[in-house]
């Protein structure tokens, strides 16, 4: 059975651009959650996506949004790049939203 | 608040070494404890769980017992080996109403030398 997948691996944008990251999720799980890993301020959930709709949501301003589609995968936008953005961005999916599988993470750098 | 708190390390220890990793928690409610690792340059994945008081997860030798009375995780192996030199999360998610919602402690290096 294939892993959680995340795409792009790497990424370098400047400030004031906006990216899009993608995750698939392991085949029939329905639950996708983000979370950023930054060495400061460790593992912070972003937001969590359940047949289309957003269950759960950290707390992180409003520049930081995702939708889910009706196969289950997720994309997560991040716009108006800030230097604080730079971390690996980590997709994790789960049947129900509990015991959760990670993928290996889009690392993001904003320069 | 609900929060997670781990030994700091790093951690180093010799091969065939016993290990302790500790972690409490604090919630409100009942959570479910999940220990993560994360090797180099990779995503998080999920070591064990427990779920409920005195559960006892396991996996690849590693342990850990839900500790209600005394809000611990504790993560240990009786004999660790130089692949298991890593980084391993604690972590707790709150029922129902907070899927997807992990909440992590910051961490613990652990570093085996041959």
């Amino acid at each position: 059975k294939a892993g959680v997948t995340q795409t792009p691996r790497y990424l370098i944008k400047t400030r004031g651009q906006q990216v899009t990251l993608s995750c698939s999720p392991i085949s029939g799980h329905r639950s996708v959650s983000w979370y950023q890993q930054t060495p400061g301020q460790g593992l912070q959930f972003l937001f969590e996506y359940f047949s289309e709709t957003q269950r759960n949501k950290g707390n992180f301003p409003g520049r930081f949004s995702g939708r889910q589609f009706s196969n289950s995968r997720s994309e997560m936008n991040v716009s108006t790049l800030e230097l604080g953005d730079s971390a690996l961005y980590l997709c994790a999916s789960s049947w129900s939203g509990e015991k959760l599988f990670f993928g290996s993470g889009t690392q993001l750098s904003v320069l | 608040g609900n929060s997670v708190t781990q030994m700091e390390g790093p951690v180093t220890l010799s091969e065939e070494a016993f290990l302790t990793i500790n972690c409490t928690y604090t919630a409100t409610g009942y959570p479910s404890l999940f220990w993560y690792v994360q090797y180099p340059g990779e995503g998080l994945q999920l070591l064990l769980k427990a779920t409920k008081a005195d559960d006892k997860g396991s996996n690849k030798g590693f342990e850990a017992t839900y500790r209600k009375e005394t809000t611990s995780f504790h993560l240990e192996k009786g004999s660790v080996q130089v692949s298991d030199s890593a980084v391993y999360f604690c972590a707790l998610i709150l029922g129902s109403s907070n899927t997807g919602k992990l909440i992590f402690g910051q961490g613990t290096t652990l570093q085996v030398k041959p």
